[in-house]
């Protein structure tokens, strides 16, 4: 199976440590997308990347958030000095670009707990 | 924010039963999508609905969609134990040349044997 893999699937961590998580997207997909998912609620638009270029980030992203894609490939969102509201499921999801409408396709997404 | 709102919140029906699930949002779009979650896990894509189409079927899934009320239902036939999960209308919005998804809050249907 060739599909969205993020690693890892759970991170427990103390608040203000700093934490990585990875996403290796579908190979031919070249538009990659980070959300953010709390309990009870839908996933909520964090960042986009086409090929390696961060084209859009949204406000909940802040400054301690950062993303990165190089080389167009695999993605990293990293978290410094993380705080108990950041505790959340964090999904990856990968589509092709083209005419039409590409569905996403997610990973499992990485559980953080903050405490 | 979110762009669409789901309703009911969650739904318990007996298997065979049939479930309906609307979804409202605010904004013009190019499409709506559904997905699913099972729990602890990723979305999944079942059915895209374009902005000038009415209704769509998918296996047991039907669609609707009226722009005019800015309102789509995805109706689950038949269903089954393996339905059980959270299901999410998700709205293209499209910015700068590329698709972004909004998401709704979900509606978890739980099927009962």
């Amino acid at each position: 199976d060739t599909g969205v893999s993020q690693d890892p699937r759970h991170k427990i961590t103390k608040r203000g440590q700093n934490v990585t998580f990875r996403c290796d997207p579908i190979s031919e997909h070249n538009r990659l997308y980070w959300y953010r998912q709390t309990l009870g609620q839908g996933p909520e638009f964090l960042t986009y990347f086409q090929n390696e270029a961060q084209l859009e980030k949204s406000r909940l992203l802040s400054d301690r958030f950062s993303a990165e894609r190089p080389k167009g490939s695999f993605s990293t969102l990293e978290i410094q000095r993380t705080e108990q509201g950041d505790s959340a499921m964090y999904l990856c999801a990968s589509s092709s670009t083209g005419t039409g409408f590409s569905p996403l396709h997610f990973g499992n997404g990485t559980r953080l707990t903050v405490t | 924010s979110q762009q669409g709102e789901e309703d009911p919140q969650a739904l318990s029906i007996q298997e065979g039963e049939n479930a309906t699930m609307n979804c409202s949002y605010k904004t013009s779009i190019n499409n709506l999508q559904w997905y699913r979650q099972n729990s602890g896990r990723g979305l999944v894509h079942l059915i895209l609905i374009r902005s000038n189409e009415r209704e769509k079927h998918s296996g047991r899934l039907r669609v609707t969609l009226d722009t005019s009320k800015k309102s789509s239902s995805l109706l689950i036939t038949a269903s089954r134990a393996a339905d059980t999960a959270s299901y999410f209308c998700a709205t293209d919005a499209v910015s700068g040349g590329y698709n972004k998804l909004i998401f709704g809050a979900g509606t978890r249907l739980a099927v009962h044997p």
